[in-house]
């Protein structure tokens, strides 16, 4: 099946600096999700981009297809930033929307 | 607009004991709808899917079950738990297609004692 893998595993950040998180999957893909998992467990959807770039407030994010990854740019960044970043993905053969997650990106925004 | 819920939040249960926690989609109708197990650490694994109605397919052979008695209604059940069966479950919800974009509940932590 397709591997998903996400890098850096752990990330530190002083209040107000940019990050860029990375996702690099194994196959073609039809789904490309971004999500911040809270304190809570919950995962919040921050982007759907299986190609291309969207922006939303102070988070972007770039999925290069043909190359076969995906960025998330965390700029400003802020306490409430803090938390587990996954990225997942269904194979471009896959039926549905069966997600294959990546181990996550755990990131700490320090005041 | 679309909305799951799922519950209980938390659950402890004693090793052996049955288990069924339950979610529910609206807003939207013949939804494909996901189980997915977060064990301690942070991956998320897939367990199991539905296309409709009494369409489940497991994706992991395990101690655990689940069925779609109606259209928008998805349960994970065990008849005995056992202690690795503890994490975090999740279930979610697409539109029916390829690729199409997933939403997930607020997750159920079950803890087996």
């Amino acid at each position: 099946g397709i591997q998903v893998e996400q890098s850096p595993p752990d990330l530190i950040l002083q209040e107000g600096a940019n990050s860029t998180l990375r996702c690099n999957f194994s196959d073609s893909v039809n789904n490309l999700q971004w999500f911040h998992q809270n304190p809570w467990g919950q995962l919040i959807n921050l982007f759907y981009i299986p190609s291309g770039t969207k922006q939303n407030g102070r988070l972007s994010a770039t999925t290069v297809a043909t190359e076969r990854y995906s960025l998330l740019y965390i700029s400003s960044s802020q306490t409430t930033d803090s938390g587990v970043y996954f990225c997942a993905a269904t194979p471009y053969t896959g039926a549905n929307s069966k997600l294959t997650f990546g181990k996550g990106i755990t990131l700490s925004v320090r005041p | 607009s679309q909305t799951i819920h799922q519950w209980p939040a938390t659950l402890v249960q004693p090793v052996g004991s049955p288990l069924s926690l339950e979610c529910t989609v609206e807003g939207t109708s013949n939804p494909n709808l996901y189980w997915y197990r977060q064990a301690a650490g942070r991956g998320l694994q897939l367990l199991f899917y539905s296309v409709g109605i009494g369409q489940i397919s497991s994706e992991v052979p395990q101690n655990l079950s689940a069925s779609r008695p109606q259209d928008r209604q998805f349960i994970l059940s065990s008849k005995k738990l056992l202690l690795s069966d503890s994490g975090f479950y999740l279930c979610a919800w697409s539109r029916q297609g390829v690729g199409t974009e997933a939403f997930f509940g607020q997750g159920t932590r079950l803890t087996v004692v």
